[in-house]
């Protein structure tokens, strides 16, 4: 089973701190997303990445950042929090972003006070 | 840029009753869709990709059918248990492979 997991499932943070999420899979996928799920939306892309130090702007990039140093770990980082990036971020990975299926992981609730 | 609709926004259903609901998206520029399931506290589950018009997919007591023509996937549910209880997400890909997410169907079951 693959299995994606994510440093953690709660965080608060202050505004303005520095903040990093990080994902890890253990499949060997390629493909590796960064999404924010708010109440009444769909999962929004902030970023994805298809190979290791390569990334694509999703549809809400401003205020993120991501690194993908190895294969298996993504990293999505808010260089500055803000209130309006209290949010429940999900990290996903993929074998192939066309014609597969995302492989989740559970998320964390992240509250920027 | 695809636009996506669920309906219900969400839904009470009686254990052991079936049910069913819809994903609604632009039929031009269409290239799949997946269906996912999100359970409380759990992470989004992947339960069906599919690209071609007319297709069925089963798994279980859930199945989904695909009309592409039209811009519509149902999910049907048979003999519902607490256990299906969770957000239905419905994602159609475009023909630049461009992935939008809808805000899913919240189906509850009640014992």
């Amino acid at each position: 089973d693959v299995k994606v997991t994510q440093s953690s499932r709660y965080l608060v943070k202050r505004t303005g701190e520095k903040v990093f999420l990080e994902c890890v899979q253990d499949m060997d996928h390629e493909n590796m997303f960064w999404y924010r799920q708010d109440p009444g939306l769909g999962l929004r892309l902030i970023y994805f990445s298809y190979d290791v130090k390569m990334k694509e702007k999703g549809d809400i990039p401003e205020g993120y950042s991501v690194s993908r140093e190895k294969k298996e770990r993504f990293s999505l980082i808010l260089e500055s929090a803000s209130t309006n990036q209290t949010s429940m971020y999900l990290c996903a990975s993929s074998l192939s972003y066309i014609s597969y299926e995302q492989y989740f992981g559970p998320g964390t609730r992240l509250t920027v006070t | 840029i695809l636009n996506v609709e669920q309906s219900p926004q969400s839904l009470h259903v009686q254990e052991g009753d079936s049910t069913n609901f819809t994903c609604s998206f632009p039929s031009s520029n269409f290239y799949a869709l997946h269906w996912y399931r999100w359970e409380t506290a759990k992470s989004p589950e992947a339960l069906f990709v599919m690209t071609l018009n007319g297709d069925e997919k089963k798994k279980g007591r859930i199945s989904a059918t695909l009309n592409t023509k039209e811009g519509y996937s149902y999910l049907y549910i048979k003999g519902s248990q607490p256990e299906d209880s969770a957000t239905y997400l419905c994602s159609p890909m475009d023909s630049n492979y461009q992935l939008i997410w809808g805000a899913g169907t919240k189906l509850i079951i009640k014992p």
